[in-house]
C-alpha cells in the first residue's frame, strides 16, 4: 500500500522555522521527483516546492523562496520542507506530493499556523 | 507563470444532472500536461484525469476531459450524490506546476 505521512507540523510564532518530513513507503521513492503543495483551510491548493529524484534540482514558488528548503533523504525515504521566517500568510496545510500522473500519491498533510 | 482560471466558481445542481467545467489557461499548455483532481473536505486531492483526457486507475467513466491549447473541459455525465466537491485542474508543463482556484459543484 502506497503511503506519505507528514509530520512536524505545529503552531510557531511569525519569524520562527519549522521542518517539515514525510515518510514514503509503498513505492519508489527514489524514482520520483516530489513536491510539496499547501491549501489554506477553505482555499485553493498552491504548489510551493518540488525536487528532483536525486535530490540536485529544487524549485520554489516565488512567496517562499529564500525561506523555504526543499529535500530528502533517498535511504530513508523521507522527503523535508524546512521553514525559515514564517509569516502568518504560510499558514496551511501542507501536503507532500508525487504529482506525477497517473502514479500520483498524496498524504493527509499537517497543519502549519504561524501565529503570535 | 501559467495562471489557469477556473470557471464558475461555483455550480449548484441535482443529482443526475450534467456537469461541464471550465479551465482557460493564460499560455498553451503544450504536451497535454494538464489534469483534474477533485477533493473533499478534510481529504487529499485526488487525480480524476491526466494528460487531459485520461482517466486516472479506478475513475468511473461519468468523468470525461477533453481540449487542447489554453481551453480545457471537464464532464460528469450524470452527477452522483458522491461527486459534490471541488474540482482543479492542473498543468505540469513547465514549473511552477499552478492549479486553478477550483469550481465547487454543491448541492442544489
Amino acid at each position: 500500500e502506497v503511503q506519505l505521512v507528514e509530520s512536524g507540523g505545529g503552531l510557531v510564532q511569525p519569524g520562527g522555522s519549522l521542518r517539515l518530513s514525510c515518510a514514503a513507503s509503498g513505492f519508489s521513492f527514489t524514482s520520483y521527483w516530489m513536491h510539496w503543495v499547501r491549501q489554506v483551510p477553505g482555499k485553493g491548493l498552491v504548489w510551493v516546492s518540488e525536487i528532483d529524484s536525486g535530490g540536485t534540482r529544487t524549485a520554489y514558488a516565488d512567496s517562499v523562496e529564500g525561506r523555504f528548503s526543499i529535500s530528502r533523504n533517498n535511504a530513508k525515504n523521507t522527503l523535508y520542507l524546512h521553514m525559515n521566517s514564517l509569516r502568518p500568510e504560510d499558514t496551511a496545510v501542507y501536503f507532500c506530493t508525487t504529482l506525477a500522473a497517473p502514479r500520483d500519491y498524496w498524504g493527509q498533510g499537517t497543519l502549519v499556523t504561524v501565529s503570535s | 507563470e501559467i495562471v489557469l482560471t477556473q470557471s464558475p466558481g461555483t455550480l449548484s445542481l441535482s443529482p443526475g444532472e450534467r456537469v461541464t467545467l471550465s479551465c482557460r489557461a493564460s499560455q498553451s499548455v503544450n504536451n497535454d500536461y494538464l489534469s483534474w483532481y477533485q477533493q473533499k473536505p478534510g481529504q487529499a486531492p485526488r487525480l480524476l484525469i491526466y494528460g487531459v483526457s485520461n482517466r486516472a486507475t479506478g475513475i468511473p467513466d461519468r468523468f470525461s476531459g477533453s481540449g487542447s491549447g489554453t481551453d480545457y473541459t471537464l464532464t460528469i455525465s450524470r452527477l452522483e450524490p458522491e461527486d459534490f466537491a471541488v474540482y482543479y485542474c492542473q498543468q505540469y508543463d513547465r514549473s511552477p506546476r499552478t492549479f486553478g482556484q477550483g469550481t465547487k459543484v454543491e448541492i442544489k
